[in-house]
């Protein structure tokens, strides 16, 4: 079965300054990966996402995100955050056959402070 | 990339009674799924709704409980019966999106959600 962690609840970062959001997957072949991005109130947006190719992919709003098979993960970067930055993040992994919902991690929200 | 619809987008509801959740997709997709965000929780898969068949339900949730239908490649509709305190949570419909050359995209996207409140 697939697994997802996120191992931070809660993350504080000034404004300006970079982010790395954690996530580890468990899944036994080469998985999809997404991050999805929750503001208050609002649905699920897409931020990126990893099906193969290259390992660093490139998403919305200046986010980044690095697949590591070596340490089943697949981490979120972004060099200068912006308060507007302020949401939940989660990330999720699918599969390629089989059961096609997504599996998500328990999320870590982030606070940015001026 | 698909573009969802959900109704209604709040409700306060009282215990025993049920609501029932439209999703709208401005596509034909193939598969749609429910999820319940509970307060402060993660996302957990409800349903997996296809058109023409019957909904899968993952451990935990039944159709009695959370009837589904799905008449066409653009609607579902989740009914949350007999309610309860408990199922007060967000509501999510999701569509997978597959590429035009075929089932190599597999990107879900999600409507904005349904907040229920059950007093």
């Amino acid at each position: 079965a697939q697994s997802v962690t996120q191992p931070d609840i809660h993350i504080t970062v000034s404004e300006g300054a970079s982010l790395e959001l954690r996530c580890n997957y468990s899944y036994g072949a080469t998985p999809y990966l997404f991050w999805y991005v929750q503001s208050p109130g609002q649905g699920l947006q897409l931020l990126l996402k990893y099906f193969s190719g290259d390992t660093l992919v490139q998403g919305i709003k200046g986010f980044e995100a690095e697949f590591k098979r070596s340490q089943s993960s697949f981490n979120l970067r972004k060099p200068s955050v912006h308060w507007s930055d302020a949401a939940e993040y989660f990330c999720a992994v699918g599969a390629h056959t089989g059961r096609r919902a997504l599996t998500f991690g328990s999320g870590t929200r982030l606070q940015v402070q001026p | 990339s698909a573009v969802i619809s959900q109704k209604p987008s709040r409700d306060i509801c009282q215990r025993g009674t049920s609501l029932t959740i439209q999703c709208q997709v401005d596509s034909q997709v193939t598969m749609m799924f429910w999820y319940r965000q509970q307060p402060g929780q993660s996302l957990t898969l409800i349903a997996t709704a296809n058109q023409g068949s019957e909904a899968t339900y993952e451990s935990g949730f039944v159709i009695d409980k959370f009837p589904i239908s799905r008449p066409n490649l653009t609607f579902s509709t989740l009914t949350v019966s007999n309610m309860s305190p408990e199922d007060s949570s967000i509501y999510l419909c999701s569509v997978e999106d597959r590429s035009r050359a075929g089932g190599v995209t597999d990107t879900q996207y999600f409507g904005p959600g349904t907040r229920l409140t059950v007093l």
